[in-house]
């Protein structure tokens, strides 16, 4: 398996801009993850799915951020529009709940955003 | 809120020395407790986990003890090498009965291993 893609690796936006974020998880994974990278505030979870479905996006940081997950293979972060402060590393990870316990934490490459 | 401390920030030691780095968590609901290490440009990836029902994990030279009534762990490194430069990030995650849950994150060590 090739592992988590996710793509493009580096993007760079002008501000007010929408940007998509793109992300496959390993195939047969039903869990799925998008993180946000800063120095300042490190790694943060800003949505998850399960089986497709969004189950919690607290971490989601304003209505400008959107994720979807339209099926097993595929799901997308959307910034809209996007401002300097979403500049940041984004990661998508997946994994595979059992129904008692998930297996590890696979992590993507990473989106590097730079909203000028 | 912070739920999990990690410490240091930065960390030098020598090759051949055993870093260690620290956590403390805030939730006894987590139940899984892993490291990750991440290389610049690539995304994490997981070096060792623990769960709260042991109290010692090892792994090659990794090594996670685990202080449940502490609600501390850390990750020690033996025979350090200058390959293992990286930031570590330590990490919790609870399973709640319908699935997967997201992980909190320490905001990481940055390591550095001189030759």
């Amino acid at each position: 398996d090739a592992g988590v893609i996710q793509s493009p690796r580096h993007e760079v936006t002008e501000m007010g801009q929408e940007v998509t974020l793109r992300c496959k998880p390993i195939s047969g994974h039903n869990s799925l993850f998008w993180y946000r990278q800063t120095m300042m505030r490190g790694l943060e979870l800003l949505i998850y799915f399960n089986n497709n479905v969004p189950i919690d996006d607290s971490g989601m940081p304003e209505d400008r951020f959107s994720a979807k997950m339209p099926n097993a293979s595929f799901s997308t972060l959307k910034i809209q529009p996007s401002e300097p402060r979403d500049s940041a590393v984004y990661f998508c990870a997946s994994t595979l709940f059992t129904g008692t316990r998930n297996t590890e934490a696979f992590f993507g490459q990473g989106t590097r955003l730079t909203v000028v | 809120q912070q739920q999990v401390k990690q410490s240091p920030q930065s960390l030098i030691v020598q090759k051949g020395g055993i870093p260690i780095i620290n956590c403390a968590y805030e939730n006894t609901a987590f139940d899984y407790f892993p490291w990750y290490q991440q290389f610049p440009g690539k995304g994490p990836a997981l070096l060792i986990a623990i769960r709260p029902d042991v109290s010692e994990k090892k792994e090659g030279r990794f090594t996670i003890s685990f202080n449940k009534s502490a609600k501390q762990f850390s990750l020690h490194i033996m025979d350090s090498q200058p390959g293992d430069s990286a930031t570590y990030f330590c990490a919790a995650r609870l399973t709640s009965g319908g699935g997967a849950d997201g992980l909190t994150f320490g905001k990481g060590t940055h390591l550095i291993i001189q030759p």
